[in-house]
């Protein structure tokens, strides 16, 4: 079957714009975890959602940064008022019940570059 | 002091040389411990996971963990030039937070 995707894979912002990155799990894929890549360094954890539940949002580096899965599958991640600083690849990963010894299977993430 | 150091390199070895990369790390309530590879421009996969201390097999890879020393390594045998990637150390905690966290990332080339 399918595996994660993301879209876009690419995207250009100006500073001050809003934009919206879209992941689709694998389907059935219960939870769902976003991470933020900067150049040179290992995924840093965003948000996990369980279903449609946000349960943890402690990694989201501001209040311009904001997540969604309403319906429990596809989810939506939303930078406002983008800063340069947010120029990085955006990876989201689903595992089938999201416990930490399950394996998060990764989509190809979107690149954002903010000029 | 990051939770998990990892070297970064570059790391370049000829082919069919043994390669072997590590990570530190500072928490030693972590108990779940996994390497993951990452092509370029592509998303991290996962390669090998190791519950606690000890060692792995899985064909030409072998995971080892020593938790007295907060240190885990990945080693592969008979390098092939498809092994060239990114490996990422990552680590959790044995409790209902599901974050992993992980290392920078080591590049790792080898040469044909």
């Amino acid at each position: 079957g399918a595996g994660v995707s993301q879209s876009p894979r690419y995207k250009v912002a100006k500073r001050g714009q809003d934009v919206a990155l879209r992941c689709d799990p694998i389907s059935g894929h219960v939870s769902l975890f976003w991470y933020q890549q900067a150049l040179g360094q290992g995924p840093e954890f965003l948000t996990y959602f369980q279903n449609e539940a946000q349960l943890d949002k402690s990694g989201l580096p501001s209040d311009r940064f904001f997540a969604e899965r309403p319906e429990g599958s596809v989810s939506t991640l939303k930078i406002q008022r983008t800063q340069q600083e947010d120029s990085a690849v955006y990876l989201c990963a689903s595992s089938h019940s999201g416990r930490a010894q399950e394996t998060q299977y990764f989509g190809p993430g979107t690149r954002l570059l903010v000029l | 002091q990051k939770e998990v150091e990892q070297d970064p390199g570059p790391l370049s070895v000829p082919e069919g040389a043994i390669v072997s990369l590590n990570c530190t790390y500072s928490n030693s309530a972590f108990q779940y411990f996994m390497w993951y590879r990452q092509y370029s421009r592509k998303g991290p996969e996962l390669l090998m996971y190791t519950y606690s201390s000890g060692n792995k097999e899985d064909g030409r890879f072998t995971a080892q963990v020593d938790k007295s020393s907060k240190y885990i390594s990945l080693f592969i045998r008979d390098s092939q030039p498809s092994d060239s990637a990114t490996y990422l150390c990552a680590m959790a905690l044995v409790s209902r937070d599901d974050k992993i966290i992980f290392g920078k990332g080591t590049r790792l080339h080898i040469l044909p």
